[in-house]
């Protein structure tokens, strides 16, 4: 089946600049997306999600934007903090966000933030 | 209000052995997922329950088997382990369809080493 992917596996920023994360997926037919974030010996924990009708979702300091045209999902983390440093997955959904949470997750981006 | 819990957080098995993770949710969500995460790999899906005696499989199920007898419970089982079964395995839960279904609450993982 098609996946979803990560131009950048790894990223690494200065503590209080904007970090960006991208992913790029492949099933035309993906609805909705999602972004996780995993801490350390921790589960994934859900941040922020946006359906395919709109192009941009805004969170508490995190920005999600969708490119449907070139099948492109970033993350956008205002103000980087230590406590950002994680593993980020993005995850995609078909059916509208409707299909049980079948989820496809991508490989991850890791994300550090230095002091 | 403890979320997610999975027992063990891990376990040493010998091939051949079988054994049972055990995933409980105290947030009466109907839907539950048992999921696994091997290294530089997004999370996949190997079964999944929408409600109290229904299961499903989902990307990855051969080798396991699962049961959802109570609500609040979701057993994955190993009947006969293999070393391509190691991995991190994730048990999650969410609300029912119509809702949000992106987000999933996962519990800690259970690290799982076949020798």
């Amino acid at each position: 089946g098609e996946s979803v992917g990560l131009h950048l596996p790894t990223l690494s920023v200065q503590e209080g600049d904007n970090s960006i994360i991208n992913c790029a997926y492949s099933n035309s037919a993906s609805d909705y997306f999602i972004w996780y974030k995993q801490e350390s010996g921790k589960g994934p924990q859900f941040i922020i999600d946006i359906r395919s009708n709109m192009d941009k979702r805004q969170g508490q300091r995190v920005t999600v934007l969708l490119n449907k045209t070139v099948k492109h999902l970033s993350l956008q983390i205002a103000a980087t903090q230590p406590g950002d440093s994680a593993v980020y997955f993005c995850a995609e959904n078909e059916g509208g966000g409707t299909s049980y949470g079948k989820l496809t997750f991508g490989q991850g981006t890791i994300l550090t933030v230095h002091p | 209000n403890a979320g997610v819990t999975q027992t063990p957080k891990f376990r040493v098995l010998k091939t051949g052995q079988s054994m049972t993770l055990l995933c409980a949710q105290d947030m009466n969500h109907e839907y539950m997922y048992w999921y696994r995460q091997d290294p530089g790999m997004g999370l996949r899906l190997i079964h999944y329950s929408v409600g109290e005696g229904t299961t499903a499989k989902g990307e990855v199920p051969d080798g396991y088997n699962v049961s959802r007898l109570k609500k609040q419970n979701f057993l994955l089982g190993l009947e006969s382990a293999a070393p391509s079964q190691t991995s991190v395995y994730f048990c999650a839960s969410s609300w029912a369809r119509g809702t949000n279904t992106g987000e999933l609450f996962f519990g800690e993982g259970s690290r799982l080493t076949v020798l």
